[in-house]
């Protein structure tokens, strides 16, 4: 089975931090993700990567960034964070190659930005 | 840009009825798929359905079962049968291309005993 998993199901962390989030999946999947939740507006796409170093900006990129140093990892980087980035956040992964590959997500993350 | 629209944001359903659930989209593509994923409480989403676009035989998985309507850019989902295990959010998802998926507000289902 495809296994996505995030550094933490929950996190609480101060306005002006630097904030990590972690994700790892174990099935060589090249595409991998990075969404936000919010009630009433679904998943958003932050970013995607679809190979090492590679990245490009998704829907709300604004006041994130994203880091692809190996295959298996993508990290979600919020360098100041403000307390409108209280949210579910949600990292899946695909295979390359057809559109109709589902993507696998992780857990998530809910951040709170106090 | 495509977008995803789920008219209900909640339903519910007695256990062992049949509940369908709404979504329509709008793309200027003609190649796509559209997908229905289930987020239980748990909050790990799992896919429940795919269907191709260019293929005009709704799709089905057990219990679930699609109604598309490409001209209509409608994609409900039927889910028979209801279980207590059912309950969750389901969320409509488009996706054209390589990247992201796109997908729409959600809605939550009750299964009622």
């Amino acid at each position: 089975d495809v296994k996505v998993t995030q550094s933490s199901r929950y996190l609480v962390k101060r306005t002006g931090e630097k904030v990590f989030l972690e994700c790892v999946q174990d099935m060589d999947h090249e595409n991998m993700f990075w969404y936000r939740q919010d009630p009433g507006l679904g998943l958003r796409l932050i970013y995607f990567s679809y190979d090492v170093k590679m990245k490009e900006k998704g829907d709300i990129p604004e006041g994130y960034s994203v880091s692809r140093e190996k295959k298996e990892r993508f990290s979600l980087i919020l360098e100041s964070a403000s307390t409108n980035q209280t949210s579910m956040y949600l990292c899946a992964s695909s295979p390359a190659g057809q559109i109709y590959n589902e993507q696998f997500f992780g857990p998530g993350t809910r951040l709170t930005v106090l | 840009a495509q977008t995803v629209t789920q008219s209900q944001p909640e339903m519910s359903v007695q256990e062992a009825e049949t509940v369908t659930l709404s979504c329509t989209y709008d793309t200027s593509e003609s190649d796509y798929y559209l997908f229905w994923y289930k987020q239980p409480p748990s909050r790990q989403m799992i896919l429940v359905i795919r269907q191709e676009a260019y293929k005009q035989q709704n799709a089905t998985e057990n219990r679930f079962s699609v109604n598309f309507q490409k001209a209509a850019k409608s994609f409900s989902l039927k889910i028979s049968d209801s279980q207590l295990g059912d309950a969750a959010m389901y969320f409509c998802a488009y996706r054209s291309g390589p990247w992201g998926t796109r997908f729409g507000a959600g809605t939550r289902l009750t299964v009622k005993p």
